[in-house]
């Protein structure tokens, strides 16, 4: 079975300064996708960034980007020019491009993100 | 704009009593989940259906079960109440395919006296 850990419960970063959140993950597929979601105060949770194992090129989105090391099983989120709406719970996913089990997405524990002004 | 809505943001229930959690999506999607938010935990699947009628036990079933009619509603049900199952319960819906984004509701805060 697959698993995800994340292994920060809070981190705390200074206003416009760069942060990284950690993810590990078990599994002995070799086709599956991450994702980083955010949920912030009003428990709304979005997409933050996804990233295709099969992809060797890190994704971005804006002030976001991943670090993908798939020998490592590692998948850590960048926030750079952190901003205080950026202050949330992050988790990071885990999904099978399995068709028997593609179904099933497995989160990690969270990390929460503080913003110091 | 796409939309998950759950019917309650906020629920209390004593203990032994039938609870339903509604979850409905206008978005046509195949997959929908329910899953259980605890801090230190984070979300941990308890059902998902990938059709209607179809449906697969998650990672904590005990306790739950679910039912999907109509492929916009799924819904969740606590047979019989109990303290320990005092929690944020979130309701998610994505495309079948597994590179697609999932689309979550605000959470229903349940709590079980």
């Amino acid at each position: 079975a697959q698993t995800v850990t994340q292994s920060q419960p809070e981190m705390s970063v200074q206003e416009a300064e760069t942060v990284t959140l950690s993810c590990t993950y078990d599994t002995s597929e070799s086709d599956y996708y991450l994702f980083w979601y955010k949920q912030p105060p009003s428990r709304q949770m979005i997409l933050v960034i996804r990233q295709e194992a099969y992809k060797q090129q890190n994704a971005t989105e804006n002030r976001f980007s991943v670090n993908f090391q798939k020998a490592a099983k590692s998948f850590s989120l960048k926030i750079s020019d952190s901003q205080l709406g950026d202050a949330a719970m992050y988790f990071c996913a885990y999904r099978s491009a399995s068709y028997s089990s593609a179904s099933k997405i497995i989160f990690g524990s969270g990390t929460r993100l503080s913003i110091r002004p | 704009d796409v939309k998950v809505t759950q019917s309650s943001r906020y629920l209390v229930k004593r203990t032994g009593e039938k609870v339903f959690l509604e979850c409905v999506q206008d978005m046509d999607h195949e997959n929908m989940f329910w899953y259980r938010q605890d801090p230190g935990l984070g979300l941990r699947l308890i059902y998902f259906s990938y059709d209607v009628k179809m449906k697969e036990k998650g990672d904590i079933p005990e306790g739950y079960s679910v039912s999907r009619e109509k492929k916009e509603r799924f819904s969740l049900i606590l047979e019989s109440a109990s303290t320990n199952q005092t929690s944020m319960y979130l309701c998610a819906s994505t495309r079948l395919y597994a590179n697609t984004e999932a689309f979550f509701g605000q959470g229903t805060r349940l709590t079980v006296v």
